[in-house]
């Protein structure tokens, strides 16, 4: 089936810097979404991106949706201890009552 | 902003045990509603597509006979583990659509003697 790629699989940074995380496909979604997942609790929704090339922000954080439609970044910066957790991409081809493809995610440390 | 909750938070029970799981949509309605399940270290894997008021629609390789979902109302999915077993242990997420976005729940974990 279709597969959304993340990597690394860990990223280490410390307090205050800023971190980019890259997500990729080799088919086309028509929306990107990003979540951040703490342990033991359900995706939360940072960011939606439903137009190719578009380019939001949500606070420190920073999401473009891909002019392929093939691949979507999230940028987070000046980093704090809170970011720590592990972040999601996930594809939807059609509308939101349309199923989510989901990446392997990525577990952010930050260093205080 | 939306909100959905999952009944219980945690659940353990003996294996050949059936255990249900409620997913909510507090202040919104969802026709459609999914449900996830997540082991540890790993992403979140589409177990089936719940919509209000017919069959839900599983995924490849989830047997829709051990694991029975309800949709009764535009507010509530069931999600019921027939004749649990040890592999089923895991973390099981719902999500609900207001029709623009989907809002996770905050996750069932399950563990089966």
């Amino acid at each position: 089936g279709q597969q959304l790629n993340q990597s690394p699989q860990s990223m280490f940074i410390q307090e205050g810097e800023d971190v980019s995380m890259n997500c990729t496909s080799s088919s086309i979604f028509n929306t990107w979404l990003w979540y951040k997942q703490d342990p033991g609790e359900g995706p939360v929704l940072l960011i939606a991106l439903y137009k190719a090339g578009e380019l939001t922000s949500n606070g420190r954080l920073t999401a473009q949706f891909g002019i392929t439609r093939k691949d979507s970044f999230l940028n987070i910066s000046a980093s704090i201890p809170s970011d720590v957790g592990i972040y999601f991409c996930a594809g939807q081809i059609t509308g939101a009552n349309s199923k989510l493809t989901f990446g392997k995610g990525i577990t952010l440390s930050v260093r205080p | 902003g939306a909100v959905v909750s999952q009944h219980p938070s945690w659940v353990i029970c003996k294996s050949g045990t059936s255990v249900k799981i409620e997913c909510r949509s507090l202040d919104f309605q969802a026709t459609t509603m999914f449900w996830y399940r997540q082991f540890p270290k790993q992403s979140l894997m589409l177990m089936a597509t719940s919509n209000e008021g017919s069959k839900a629609t599983y995924e490849q390789g989830v047997e829709k006979d051990k694991f029975l979902i309800n949709h009764a109302s535009l507010t509530l999915s069931t999600l019921t583990v027939t004749s649990a077993h040890p592999e089923d242990s895991s973390f099981y997420i719902c999500s609900a659509s207001d029709g623009e976005t989907q809002y996770f729940g905050p996750g069932t974990r399950l563990l089966v003697l």
